[in-house]
């Protein structure tokens, strides 16, 4: 049980093109998703928490209008990074809260990796 | 701010080679520490929570405890599956999740 789906795994494009990531709970609904980025061989760095039919709350430095996220319905979330350049190339992976509780696990997909070239 | 810090960075053991991995933390009014195994180029996998100091939990050959300061996963006469980058992460008053950045796990044959 608790399975995230992430799609794409891998995406390449141009810069200044937009990419839609999808983050799905495939067996439970996700009252809260959050978005991670993580650069090779370091953790995991929330960028933005979202709760379904709400905005979402974006941590300090990530810039809202870049990285548009979007909760429809309690089974997915999506990270749109707008105008991407290299320097947003990186691996961003999405996970699932199936309460809501911050004392609950996280479950997570299995992530994009994102190059622009 | 809430801190986590897990050591060793890298850890090489022979198979059947048992050894702990250490996760310090300062986070304010923990709620629950976590452990998370990641293989190179997937996402966390849930390994288990822990709640309070002395609490301890099993799955064949991981065992996670817990003090007030630290959090130790133990590792007993492990195979080379289990080579694999350990997280550990905390959650406190902030209601967010924060990592550790991780150690890397290789067991040898």
């Amino acid at each position: 049980g608790a399975v995230v789906s992430q799609h794409p795994s891998w995406v390449i494009c141009k810069s200044g093109t937009s990419v839609k990531i999808e983050c799905r709970s495939l067996d439970f609904q996700a009252t809260t998703m959050f978005w991670y980025r993580q650069f090779p061989k370091q953790s995991l760095m929330l960028m933005a928490t979202s709760n379904e039919g709400s905005k979402a709350t974006y941590e300090q430095g990530v810039e809202k209008d870049k990285f548009l996220i979007n909760h429809a319905s309690l089974t997915l979330s999506t990270l749109t990074v707008t105008s991407a350049h290299p320097e947003d190339s990186s691996f961003y992976i999405c996970s699932a809260s199936q309460t809501g509780v911050s004392n609950q696990p996280q479950h997570f997909g299995d992530g994009t990796r994102l190059s622009i070239l | 701010e809430d801190q986590v810090t897990q050591s060793p960075e890298a850890l090489r053991l022979q198979e059947g080679e048992s050894s702990s991995l250490n996760c310090s933390y300062t986070v304010s009014g923990l709620r629950g520490l976590f452990w998370y195994r990641q293989d190179p180029g997937k996402g966390p996998e849930f390994l288990f929570t822990l709640y309070s100091a002395g609490e301890e939990k099993e799955k064949e050959r991981l065992k996670a405890t817990l003090t007030k300061k630290e959090s130790f996963l133990h590792i007993t006469a492990p195979k080379p599956e289990d080579s694999a980058t350990y997280l550990c992460a905390g959650t406190g008053s902030a209601r967010q999740l924060t990592f550790g950045s991780g150690t890397q796990l290789t067991v040898l044959p």
